[in-house]
This record gives structure tokens, sequence and C-alpha cells, in this order.
């Protein structure tokens, strides 16, 4: 079955370090996506990345960066130079194919991270 | 930038009663998925609509929860009669699947509160 691993439930650091987020995922799919949203404490999830398994190239945006190890099945998220405003719940997750009713990609999502950046 | 609009945002009512949900979706989505938010169970896929039609409702329990797309601004998520376990965040989601989009982006809504006495 599909599966999505963040094994730290917390995280704490303080304004401007680096913090990675892991995330490790189960699948027998070939094609899958991963993804990362954020919740920050207004409850939202936002949308931060989407990911296709045939494209490993990491990625950067801005203070944020993705790492894809294929071979260790990780989707990695860093952030450099937090700010208190990155503090929020993150999550990882992997679409799961699903083949009755027309096919369609669901959504399996991991625990979440809370991180916590302090002034 | 455009929003999933979900109401209400806080809802304290007591067992047995009857709770809707509403959802409108992004104009243009032609899916919309409703996520359930627990601290025991993280977040669980209700149900899924493809334009309009209900095509995966397996996460939901049947014999209470019901859902609806009575037209493409408005989806619904009926609870009847409700119970102290319904407390959670209720999410609904909108995204737009394309031929060529694999598993779509979805953009969430901001979550109806729901907590059952």
């Amino acid at each position: 079955a599909q599966k999505v691993t963040q094994a730290q439930t917390e995280i704490s650091v303080v304004e401007k370090e680096d913090v990675t987020l892991d995330c490790v995922y189960e699948t027998r799919d070939t094609t899958y996506y991963l993804f990362w949203y954020k919740q920050p404490p207004s409850g939202e999830l936002v949308f931060l990345i989407r990911r296709n398994s045939f494209d490993e190239q990491n990625e950067i945006s801005g203070r944020y960066s993705w790492n894809f190890q294929k071979s260790t099945s990780s989707f990695n998220f860093t952030i450099t130079a937090s700010q208190v405003v990155d503090s929020a719940v993150y999550f990882c997750a992997l679409s799961e194919r699903v083949w009755f009713s027309g096919g369609y990609n669901k959504l399996i999502f991991g625990a979440g991270t809370r991180l916590a950046v302090h002034p | 930038d455009a929003r999933v609009t979900q109401t209400p945002r806080h809802k304290v009512t007591e067992m047995g009663q009857e709770v809707t949900m509403r959802c409108q979706p992004i104009l243009g989505h032609n899916t919309v998925f409703w996520y359930r938010q627990t601290m025991m169970q993280g977040l669980e896929l209700l149900a899924y609509f493809r334009n309009r039609a209900p095509l995966d409702d397996s996460g939901m329990p049947k014999d209470r929860f019901s859902a609806e797309m009575p037209d493409a601004t408005l989806a619904t998520l009926k609870i009847q009669p409700s119970e102290p376990r319904d407390s959670a965040v209720y999410f609904c989601a909108s995204g737009l699947l394309t031929e060529t989009s694999g598993a779509n982006v979805l953009t969430f809504g901001a979550g109806s509160r729901l907590t059952v006495l």
C-alpha cells in the first residue's frame, strides 16, 4: 500500500537556521507524484511543490529547496535561513492511482511535521 | 488569487443534529475532494467528484455521511445524525484535471471546524 512517513513530529529552530524536513514514501506505482503542502496557523493547506517520479532534478525556489532521491524513496524539503513566518505544519503527500471510477490520483498525506521558528 | 470557499468556518452542535458543510470550488475546476483532518488519523479522503459526478466515496461512513454537488459552484457534505467522533476539520479542495495534468494540484479551502458535543 502507498505510504508517506514524516518521522519528525516537531522541529524547533531559531530564526536564520537552516532546517530540513524529511519525507519517505512507499509505492508500487512506476509513475507517481509527490507534493509538499504548508498548513500555517490560519489552517488552510497551501501548495508548495509537485514533482513527478521521472524528474529527479532538485528544485530551488527562493529559500526553499527540495531533494528528490528515488533510490532512497525520499523527497526532503529544506528551508534556508528560516524565518518566523515559516512556522507551520508541513505535509508531504504522494499520489495514489485509483483505477476504478474512471481512474484518478488520490493524495496520501504524511502525518505532518510541525515547524516552530523562534526569533 | 482564486480561492475555495468553505462555510461555516466553525460549527458547534449537539450529538444527533444534522450538519451541512458547503464548499464553493474555484470556477473552472472540474474535480472536488472532501478531506477530514483529525489528530489521530491525520488527513483522510472522504469523497471525490469529477465534473460533479461522485466517483469515490469509499472513505466516508455511509450510514451517516453524504456528499453531493448540486451544481458546479456548490459541493455539500452532510452528516446526519452527527456524533462526537465526527469532530474534526473538514477540508474541501478543487483542481483542474486534464488529459495531460497527471495528479492535479489541489487548492484547499480554509476548512470547517466541527465540534459535536
